[in-house]
């Protein structure tokens, strides 16, 4: 099945100690996303990718990094994780050829900071 | 600018009764609308969408909502509830800039 898939799962960091989480899609999708959300709220997008176009939210902190190197894989990097980071980290595509963009989402990578 | 508003963040119902989850939503153009589902620690899932034409939308696990342009509500309805359905519902709209614009979600408590 084409689907969204987002490594690892869980992921354990330390305060200040840079980590990358990773999406790879296999529905062909031009758009990209990442969204972080912290526990009972709304997902809150921090940047998105069309094909290698990278669009960065006004809000999204310098810390917060992102690189697609092909059209399968989108990474997020957070260089230097605060405690305020701990959250799950959700990765979502589009195809922006189809009106309108409905976005489907992986699973999600819960990120815990000590 | 775009919002959209949920005016329940809770929401207790009884298994096999029906449950409505309310969605206000704002915008000065044509908005497209979802509905989506995030069971614990997962992702989310699209339950349903509209577009435009018919106002009462179907979609996946038996949920429908209507769009009611005037009231500016897209509601979410389902006749019958399963403990299945417990997870949280977001709302939300899009005018096709490549944005999603999310509802804080409401969470559907089914009881016993």
């Amino acid at each position: 099945d084409a689907m969204v898939i987002q490594n690892p799962r869980y992921q354990v960091t330390q305060f200040g100690k840079p980590v990358t989480l990773s999406c790879s899609q296999t529905l062909n999708h031009n758009v990209m996303y990442w969204y972080q959300q912290k526990s009972s709220q709304a997902p809150k997008l921090l940047f998105h990718y069309y094909d290698k176009d990278f669009n960065n939210e006004a809000d999204t902190p310098d810390n917060f990094q992102s690189r697609r190197p092909n059209t399968s894989f989108c990474f997020l990097d957070i260089r230097s994780p605060g405690l305020g980071d701990a959250a799950m980290y959700l990765c979502a595509t589009s195809d922006r050829t189809v009106a309108p963009d409905t976005q489907y989402f992986g699973p999600g990578t819960r990120l815990t900071v000590l | 600018a775009q919002s959209v508003t949920q005016l329940d963040s809770q929401v207790p119902v009884f298994e096999e009764a029906p449950v409505e989850l309310r969605c206000n939503y704002s915008s000065s153009v044509s908005v497209y609308l979802f509905w989506y589902v995030q069971y614990p620690n997962q992702g989310l899932q699209l339950l349903l969408k509209y577009l435009s034409g018919s106002t009462l939308v179907k979609g996946i696990n038996g949920f429908e909502a209507e769009f009611n342009k005037s009231q500016t509500s897209f509601h979410l309805r389902k006749p019958s509830v399963h403990i299945s359905d417990t997870a949280e519902y977001f709302c939300a709209v899009s005018d096709r800039d490549d944005k999603i614009i999310f509802g804080k979600g409401t969470r559907l408590h089914i009881l016993p």
